[in-house]
């Protein structure tokens, strides 16, 4: 079985230009999350989707990052304009919808802008 | 404010020893504990804990929750040197928040 696939695996912007990551979640899996993790901490959560619909997306800089999951499978999350301190690695991970089930992470992406 | 508190922050052993992780949390609805394990690369998942008492293992690795004192431990025995990583303690909620927090990670280095 497929685990969850992100691209692109690098990406080196310049500030100001656009960017975008994309997701295809664990077939089945309903629960669909972002994460954000800087050099030597946690995971940072930014949006978590149940099915197409965004239920937290309380730690999303909306005034740059968007996220979409249309047909509640495949998921993009954009920054535009990108910033310095955007520079981490996003981590996508997919879970089922019901209590007690883990979160399987992709490969993740790593941002770096100069 | 719910917060997951792992320790130490670093860790470094010889190949063979034994390791313990800590993980302690507050958080009001709790619905379960998971163990990852970091690379360079995204985190692997290791255990979920949900009760009390009872050992998960996996080879070298096991690991047990205690939910009346809020934490959970990692144990790694006969370390290797490719047990180096980030170990990552994070708590899912309970209920229709499935949030998962997580701690700042173990980084554990295992020197041959």
């Amino acid at each position: 079985e497929a685990g969850v696939v992100q691209s692109p695996r690098y990406k080196i912007i310049e500030k100001k230009q656009p960017v975008a990551f994309w997701c295809n979640p664990i077939s089945g899996h309903n629960t669909l999350y972002w994460y954000r993790q800087n050099l030597g901490q946690g995971p940072e959560l930014l949006i978590r989707y149940e099915n197409e619909e965004a239920v937290d997306d309380s730690q999303l800089p909306k005034d740059r990052f968007s996220a979409e999951r249309l047909k509640g499978v495949d998921s993009t999350l954009k920054i535009q304009p990108a910033e310095l301190g955007d520079s981490a690695v996003y981590l996508c991970a997919s879970s089922l919808v019901r209590a007690n089930t883990e979160a399987f992470f992709g490969q993740g992406t790593r941002l770096t802008v100069v | 404010e719910d917060k997951v508190v792992q320790s130490p922050l670093s860790l470094v052993v010889h190949e063979g020893d034994t390791v313990t992780l800590n993980c302690s949390y507050e958080v009001t609805n709790f619905r379960s504990l998971l163990w990852y394990k970091q690379e360079k690369k995204a985190p692997t998942f290791l255990f979920m804990l949900t009760s009390s008492g009872i050992e998960k293992k996996s080879g070298r690795l096991s690991s047990i929750l205690d939910k009346k004192e809020l934490f959970s431990i990692l144990n790694i025995t006969a370390t290797q040197t490719g047990d180096s990583a980030i170990y990552l303690c994070a708590v899912g909620e309970a209920g229709n928040n499935r949030k998962l927090i997580w701690g700042l990670g173990t980084s554990l280095a295992v020197n041959p």
